[in-house]
């Protein structure tokens, strides 16, 4: 059972460069979401989709763009990357109601110069 | 949302209990308390969560208050694999399916 994956683990852009980091999960999760993580801080939501179609802002969403088209993948796009970009980037899924357990990648580290 | 205040740093014994507090003043009656961890260079992890009662898994217990303004997480017997960072975090049932994480506090672990 592969859980949440996530690519790349890690990547460096010059600024103004896109990229897409991917995340696909096999447990038929309903709510999938992006975090992101910066040096001594806990984790902020960015994107987060409570299932196909269907998408939301979290705490940090300038600068990245999602979407789902599929239960099992969720990707984030960043069109236009900038150097306060630079940060470890999660992605989580559970089953859908708010008091489930959430399921973590093992994270993308993204450095933009 | 409601919030949760926790201690930056801990720290603890092999092999002894390791008790890690949490304060969450304005929880409603539909949040969740919910515990992660987060081990070093990994993603986080679920621990636990309840909602009113006392719990017990595999890794650990929660104890929550009576008046649910507070909670504890409890390791039995604290190993240097629990050196992480917990984070206590309120999860509200139903249709908000966001969690707003915290700095957590730093489990040390001490051989």
């Amino acid at each position: 059972n592969a859980g949440v994956t996530q690519t790349p683990k890690f990547q460096v852009l010059k600024t103004g460069q896109s990229m897409t980091l991917q995340c696909a999960q096999d447990m038929n999760h309903e709510y999938m979401s992006w975090y992101r993580q910066d040096p001594g801080m806990g984790l902020r939501l960015i994107h987060y989709s409570v299932g196909a179609g269907i998408t939301d802002q979290g705490e940090v969403p300038n600068g990245y763009n999602v979407s789902r088209s599929t239960t099992e993948d969720f990707p984030l796009r960043l069109l236009s990357a900038a150097p306060s970009q630079t940060s470890v980037y999660f992605c989580a899924s559970s089953y859908g109601p708010g008091y489930g357990e959430l399921f973590f990648g093992e994270g993308s580290r993204l450095t933009v110069l | 949302d409601a919030k949760t205040t926790q201690p930056n740093s801990m720290e603890s014994n092999e092999e002894e209990p390791v008790h890690l507090p949490c304060n969450h003043s304005t929880i409603s009656g539909t949040d969740y308390i919910h515990w992660y961890r987060q081990l070093p260079s990994q993603g986080p992890e679920y621990v636990i969560h309840g909602l009113t009662s006392n719990v017990n898994n595999r890794m650990a217990s929660l104890a929550i208050a009576e008046d649910r303004k507070s909670s504890t997480l409890i390791l039995h017997r604290a190993t240097l694999r629990d050196a992480a960072v917990y984070y206590c975090i309120l999860r509200r049932g139903g249709s908000n399916y966001k969690l707003t994480f915290g700095k957590g506090t730093l489990l040390t672990v001490n051989p």
